[in-house]
């Protein structure tokens, strides 16, 4: 079975910072899919930025970007231009890609994100 | 963008009575879709797979005849909580895959905050 963990807690940034956010996985699968979703109050899951595991360019999404290494099997998410609505729980997931669509999320214990203004 | 609805967004019942939250997709069609527990501060557990005219999935220690799940048509899943007591208050979170795209894509429901007295 595959594990997601996310070691922050929290963490707190100021505004206009940049902050990163941990995320190692354990999984002996090849192919794969990774993602960060951002949860605020509301609890609506908000999809940040997903990558493939097939390709090497990290993926980015404005001022999201992510460093993936896959042999180290660690999916970090950089925020860059920190602003007073990035503030959430932000959780990293991972998805399997060989059950055809098959299988859910497994997440990672989530990350608080607080902005100091 | 895809829109996946879900209802209720919150009830509150009695212990001992059953509980049924919908998840539609309201523009595609969702083979598959996918049932989550959220307890507070905590992350999202997988707690099973709606497969549209079969059986669901569950995932290990998710009591199938508790939470009922039934898929019968390509955009409607409904889970059922019966005999609901204290300690299945939690919040519940549906996602639906888009059958027509590629098999990352995931859409999530708004939630349902469910508190039995």
């Amino acid at each position: 079975a595959q594990t997601v963990t996310q070691s922050q807690p929290e963490m707190s940034v100021q505004e206009a910072e940049t902050v990163t956010l941990s995320c190692t996985y354990d999984t002996s699968e090849s192919d794969y899919y990774l993602f960060w979703y951002k949860q605020p109050p509301s609890r609506q899951m908000i999809l940040v930025i997903r990558q493939e595991a097939y390709k090497q360019q990290n993926a980015t999404e404005n001022r999201f970007s992510v460093n993936f290494q896959k042999a180290a099997k660690s999916f970090s998410l950089k925020i860059s231009d920190s602003q007073l609505g990035d503030a959430a729980m932000y959780f990293c997931a991972y998805r399997s890609y060989s059950g055809g669509g098959a299988d859910g999320l497994t997440f990672g214990k989530g990350t608080h994100l607080i902005i100091q203004p | 963008g895809a829109v996946v609805s879900q209802h209720p967004s919150w009830v509150i019942c009695k212990s001992g009575t059953s509980v049924k939250i919908e998840c539609r997709s309201l523009d595609f069609q969702a083979t598959t879709m996918f049932w989550y527990r959220q307890f507070p501060k905590q992350s999202l557990m997988l707690m099973a797979t709606s497969n549209e005219g079969s059986k669901a999935t569950y995932e290990q220690g998710v009591e199938k005849d508790k939470f009922l799940i039934n898929h019968a048509s390509l955009t409607l899943s409904t889970l059922t909580v019966t005999s609901a007591h204290p300690e299945d208050s939690s919040f519940y979170i549906c996602s639906a895959r888009d059958s027509s795209i590629t098999n990352e894509k995931l859409f999530f429901g708004s939630g349902t905050q469910l508190s039995v007295l």
